[in-house]
C-alpha cells in the first residue's frame, strides 16, 4: 500500500506570492492532517480535514488555509507569503477507527525569499 | 496555553544501553499520549502511543510510560542500535470533536557505536 505523498517535494516562492500544496493520503484514510515544522517553534499543528469538513484549526492566520476532496486528498494553501512561512509542511492521514496513528508523508521544503 | 515540552534536547547513549526520553505535557484533557520518530529528510514515524487511562504500554524495545499526577510522559527505548539515531517527538492528542495533535521540542538522540 503506497505511503502519504506530498507535491512537490521543494518549492521557493518570493514574498507576496501563493502557494498550493498538495498530499494523497494513505488509501482508505480519510483523516488528513497538516503540520508546519521549523527549526524555532517545532512541529505545529495548521488544522484537520475529515470528509471534506475542517474538523479542527490550529493558531495560524487566515493565509493558511486548506480543503479536502471526496477522494480524501487534500490541499493546503498560504497566500501573501512571509519569510516567516519558510518550513517543511507536513501531511498526516489516519483511519477514522484509528484517528491517533497518523502517517506522516515526506513534507514540502518551502522556502520564501 | 497548552504545550507538550521535553526536558533533554539531546541525548547520546552507547550501543547496546537502554535509552529514556522524557517529556511533559500541560494539558489534562488529552485523549492519546503518541512517540514519533523522525529521520533526516523524512516525515515523523509512528513509534507507540498510550491512552490517557493506562500507565504502560510496551511494544518492541520500546515502553511509554504516562504519570498523569506530574503530567510526565517517557519513552524508553531497550539495547539501542544505531538505526534508532533519530528526532523523538511526544505528542499529545485532544479530541474536540475533530483531534488535534500537540507535539513537543524534539529530543535528538546519538547512538554511539
Amino acid at each position: 500500500k503506497a505511503g502519504v505523498t506530498q507535491t512537490p517535494r521543494y518549492l521557493i516562492k518570493t514574498r507576496g506570492q501563493q502557494v498550493t500544496l498538495s498530499c494523497s493520503p494513505i488509501s482508505g484514510h480519510r483523516s488528513v492532517s497538516w503540520y508546519q515544522q521549523t527549526p524555532g517553534q517545532g512541529l505545529q499543528f495548521l488544522f484537520e480535514y475529515f470528509s471534506e469538513t475542517q474538523r479542527n484549526k490550529g493558531n495560524f492566520p487566515g493565509r493558511f488555509s486548506g480543503r479536502q476532496f471526496s477522494n480524501s486528498r487534500s490541499e493546503m494553501n498560504v497566500s501573501t507569503l512571509e519569510l516567516g512561512d519558510s518550513a517543511l509542511y507536513l501531511c498526516a492521514s489516519s483511519l477514522s477507527s484509528s484517528p491517533y496513528e497518523q502517517y506522516f508523508g515526506p513534507g514540502t521544503r518551502l522556502t520564501v525569499t | 496555553g497548552e504545550s507538550v515540552g521535553l526536558h533533554l534536547p539531546t541525548l547520546s547513549v552507547q550501543e547496546g544501553d537502554n535509552s529514556i526520553i522524557n517529556c511533559a505535557y500541560s494539558n489534562s484533557a488529552s485523549d492519546y499520549f503518541i512517540w514519533y520518530k523522525q529521520e533526516s529528510g523524512k516525515g515523523p514515524q509512528f513509534i507507540i502511543d498510550i491512552r490517557s487511562n493506562m500507565d504502560k504500554r510496551q511494544g518492541q524495545r520500546v515502553t511509554v510510560l504516562l504519570n498523569k499526577t506530574v503530567k510526565h510522559l517517557s519513552l524508553q527505548i531497550a539495547a539501542t542500535q544505531p538505526g534508532d539515531s533519530a528526532v523523538y517527538f511526544c505528542a499529545e492528542t485532544i479530541n474536540t470533536g475533530g483531534f488535534k495533535t500537540i507535539f513537543g521540542a524534539g529530543t535528538r538522540l546519538f547512538v554511539k557505536a
